[in-house]
């Protein structure tokens, strides 16, 4: 398995508080993701890193945020959870900017209340 | 934005039996790319695909990329309980990082 690790796995949060989930690896890959993955809607990218401090918005960037100030933490950011922002949020990680080479983390649950 | 079709939602199928589904859309891919998702864990690829009319085989898995690059298949022959899971199919557009994911096809093999 590919060292990705995602911090909380699980969150019950209130409606107008920030959250901050954590994707960690250990293989040194450039490329980190961050997906939301919702019934009837697959995986949607949010936001993505293609290096340290170097970051872009995804199809369904609003209200996220993200910063990556070492190569293996991706940081994403609700700055005021909303309801619609209850999901499944996966980070993924790949060597190469073409995304075949890609690994998912196990994936964090939040409810957002 | 680009929309990606997967059929079908779920399938009910007993062990042994083949199975298929498929993608379709109305934009044109570069890359198509098959996943499994386990409960409670991220997806895994299967199959990568590169150019159209491309037919590739991961075991008991075989995948082809449409002709007209707009659509893809993926067939599972003689399915075991392990096989259980879901499915998606992700396309890849001209930009390396904009990706668009099916919304999968929920598998049940009963033994």
């Amino acid at each position: 398995d590919a060292g990705i690790t995602q911090s909380p796995r699980h969150k019950v949060t209130e409606t107008g508080t920030p959250v901050t989930l954590r994707c960690h690896q250990t293989e040194n890959h450039r490329y980190m993701y961050w997906y939301r993955q919702d019934p009837g809607h697959g995986l949607r990218l949010i936001h993505y890193s293609y290096g340290v401090k170097d970051t872009d918005k995804g199809e369904v960037s609003d209200g996220y945020s993200v910063s990556r100030s070492k190569t293996e933490d991706f940081l994403l950011t609700l700055e005021s959870a909303t309801s619609s922002q209850t999901s499944v949020y996966f980070c993924a990680i790949s060597l190469l900017a073409t995304q075949e080479t890609q690994y998912f983390g196990p994936g964090t649950r939040l409810l957002v209340l | 934005g680009q929309q990606l079709n997967q059929s079908p939602q779920s399938m009910f199928i007993q062990e042994g039996e083949d199975v298929s589904m498929n993608c379709t859309s109305s934009s044109i891919f570069n890359t198509w790319l098959w996943y499994k998702q386990e409960p409670g864990e991220g997806p895994v690829l299967l199959i990568a695909l590169y150019k159209a009319g491309e037919l590739t085989s991961n075991g008991r898995l075989t995948a082809q990329f449409g002709i007209t690059r707009k659509d893809s298949f993926l067939n599972i022959s003689a399915s075991i309980p392990s096989d259980v899971g879901i499915y998606f199919c992700a396309g890849q557009l001209g930009n390396n990082n904009d990706m668009r994911f099916g919304a999968g096809t929920r598998l049940t093999v009963k033994p």
